[in-house]
């Protein structure tokens, strides 16, 4: 338990579909991240936000739309995926004041049909 | 984009046996973070190293720091079954705003 939560932890969703990832720390922590994990590929960041300000969106298509609400939760909005869009998608934290180490999420498995 | 490389790929060893995984990179780096995934889950940390040549232990695992903040290992000694997984380095520094630089990964399988 890291102290950051993602649900769902699996999602299987049609190209047509539009569905939502979500992600909470309890940590306290004012950054949060988006990552994409695909086989036999390093950790890609997707999205950066920080006291609930995005920072960074590392040219990630307009398909994946990020939302935080607060510096709590971060929500990664899925609309017209396509197949090779399928990774697990993991969230982590970070408290930038004191601190390099970020904290992951337990992950979403997405597969698009 | 600061690139780290991780050595080996995969790694095949017998339990009891010792193991050490290598990070390597051209680029300097004020912190390097050593995390373990395993299939379906979010990388755990590890552990996170700041201060150049430092060591550290954490049970059966070894964790130093290269002099020039470049490179890192991480030794396993009487590897358990329960060590199997990925073992992911990264790095971050100021002129990268603290980002997280990920190596591809070591895959560990510890053979009961």
């Amino acid at each position: 338990e890291t102290g950051v939560t993602q649900t769902p932890r699996h999602l299987v969703m049609g190209m047509t579909n539009k569905k939502s990832l979500k992600c909470e720390q309890h940590l306290g922590h004012n950054a949060m991240y988006w990552y994409k994990q695909s086989a036999k590929k390093p950790l890609e960041l997707m999205f950066v936000y920080n006291f609930k300000e995005q920072t960074e969106n590392n040219s990630v298509p307009s398909r994946f739309s990020p939302e935080c609400p607060n510096s709590s939760h971060l929500f990664l909005h899925l609309h017209t995926l396509q197949p090779e869009d399928s990774a697990l998608y993991l969230c982590a934290s970070r408290r930038t004041r004191d601190t390099d180490t970020q904290y992951f999420g337990p992950g979403t498995r997405l597969t698009v049909l | 984009t600061q690139l780290l490389e991780q050595s080996p790929q995969f790694l095949s060893i017998q339990e009891g046996e010792n193991l050490t995984v290598y990070c390597n990179s051209s680029s300097v780096f004020s912190s390097l973070q050593w995390y373990r995934q395993e299939p379906g889950e979010g990388p755990v940390l590890l552990v996170t190293v700041v201060t150049g040549g430092e060591v550290k232990k954490l049970k059966r695992l070894t964790f130093q720091f290269g002099d020039a903040r470049k490179d890192s290992s991480l030794h396993i000694t009487a590897a358990q079954t329960g060590d199997t997984g990925l073992y992911l380095c990264a790095g971050s520094s100021r002129s990268n705003d603290y980002k997280l630089s990920f190596g591809a990964g070591t895959t560990v399988t510890v053979r009961a």
